[in-house]
């Protein structure tokens, strides 16, 4: 079956160390995403990759990294520099926007800072 | 950048009652996609129905219909019947047609009352 996987579904990280976040796709989907989800403020965007070896910020890009070397896979890396780390971190894939096609979701990872 | 508005934290319904989730947004762009997304219990994102602006015609999706309102900017979401099963978040989100970027409202809490 085709979709997005996310790893760990839990992930727990002590303050001042780097966290990776993986998310992989066999939809062969060209745009790739990262959101952040708080209680009450909805999905806010990270970063986006609409191809391979390019990625542009969101609107709250800070305090986070991510590669897209591959097509399928685009992880995210929070850094100690993200002040409030804690949050559901929602992976999603779509079409090129021609045809203004839906996003499909992963499962999230849920990661707390200890 | 475009915004979207769910204005509606939380409502509730009836068992088999009929509910409307508002959502209104703002754009420059006369082509564009909007879709409503649910998000039950279990965190996982799925699509409930799209539309595209250039059609004039409500998108519908079995007990799912769609007012938009394009002059107005409004695009709220019905629910017929309404079953436990229905009992989520809801977003609405907006797609650019030029652009990969979506927008997401801050969300609707739907409860269902038996």
């Amino acid at each position: 079956d085709g979709g997005i996987t996310q790893s760990p579904k839990y992930l727990f990280r002590k303050e001042g160390q780097n966290v990776t976040l993986s998310c992989e796709q066999n939809l062969n989907h060209d745009a790739m995403y990262w959101y952040r989800q708080d209680p009450g403020q909805g999905l806010r965007l990270i970063y986006y990759s609409q191809i391979v070896n390019d990625f542009q910020k969101g609107d709250i890009a800070e305090g986070y990294s991510v590669s897209r070397e591959k097509k399928e896979s685009f992880p995210l890396t929070v850094t100690s520099a993200q002040k409030n780390p804690t949050a559901f971190y929602l992976c999603a894939s779509s079409i090129g926007s021609r045809f203004g096609y839906e996003q499909f979701f992963g499962p999230g990872t849920r990661l707390t800072v200890l | 950048a475009q915004t979207v508005t769910q204005s509606q934290p939380e409502m509730s319904v009836q068992e088999a009652e009929t509910v409307t989730l508002s959502c209104t947004y703002d754009t420059s762009e006369s082509d564009y996609y909007l879709f409503w997304y649910k998000q039950p219990p279990s965190r996982q994102m799925i699509l409930v129905i799209r539309q595209e602006a250039y059609k004039q015609q409500n998108a519908t999706e079995n007990r799912f219909s769609v007012n938009f309102q394009k002059a107005a900017k409004s695009f709220s979401l019905k629910i017929s019947d309404s079953q436990l099963g229905d009992a989520a978040m809801y977003f609405c989100a907006y797609r650019s047609g030029t652009g990969n970027q979506f927008y997401f409202g801050t969300g609707t809490s739907l409860t269902v009352i038996p």
